[in-house]
């Protein structure tokens, strides 16, 4: 059974607006968020994440917020960019046990 | 560069071969796992090492074995192949960020894009 759900296999958006990533989760006793970005012929490097006590992170350009009675969590990318253009992989820890959704690919027109 | 490696980048197997995809990390890192990633279903872990001689299995470690015999290398080994196991798998590795917790912003690799016919 997938724990995490990324719903949408892709997304395209115009350069210098909002890019939203969503994620879904199913297990309650998730206690820590991810987000990893994956390049063609790369492997996933991380992004950004988020403790459960919290609902929003901010690193620059990108904010992860995180709705627990929905269990729902959601990447923000302001403005997006061409390079930003990649598959994006929400993940949930519990008790070491990190699990991935199946990925999203953004793609950024110019 | 520092970093983890994984070799080979490519492999086709025959069905029922055996082979052993190689990862070595240079950072010191006391976590490492192994991954593999299939269309429509992100990475699923196989099996992961808290560090030297101790190793144990993941969410899909059926047909694969893994040791951990020093801190930089941990193969994983794939004892009889099978269709099944056509895959993308990474290899990631991570630190104790302190009280025994992962630092769960893993150095992934770049992958081994494995075939088996």
């Amino acid at each position: 059974d997938q724990q995490v759900k990324q719903n949408s296999p892709s997304l395209s958006v115009q350069e210098g607006r909002i890019s939203i990533l969503n994620c879904d989760y199913t297990n309650s006793m998730f206690d820590y968020f991810l987000w990893y970005k994956k390049y063609p012929a790369e492997g996933p490097t991380f992004l950004i994440s988020i403790s459960s006590i919290k609902d929003k992170n901010e690193d620059g350009r990108f904010t992860v917020f995180l709705n627990k009675s929905a269990k729902h969590l959601s990447l923000h990318i302001v403005p997006s960019q061409p390079g930003d253009s990649a598959v994006y992989f929400c993940a949930a820890v519990n008790n070491n046990d990190m699990r991935f959704g199946a990925g999203t690919r953004l793609t950024v027109k110019p | 560069n520092a970093g983890v490696t994984q070799t080979p980048k490519f492999q086709v197997l025959k069905t029922g071969q055996s082979m052993t995809l190689q990862c070595a990390q240079d950072m010191n890192h006391e976590y490492m796992s192994w991954y593999r990633q299939d269309p429509g279903m992100g990475l699923r872990l196989i099996h992961y090492s808290v560090g030297a001689g101790i190793t144990d299995q993941g969410e899909v470690p059926n047909g694969y074995n893994v040791s951990r015999s020093t801190t930089e290398d941990f193969p994983l080994r794939l004892l009889s192949a099978a269709p099944s196991q056509t895959s993308v798998y990474f290899c990631a590795s991570s630190y104790f960020q302190g009280q025994g917790w992962i630092n769960y912003g893993y150095t992934f690799g770049s992958g081994t894009r494995l075939t088996v016919v």
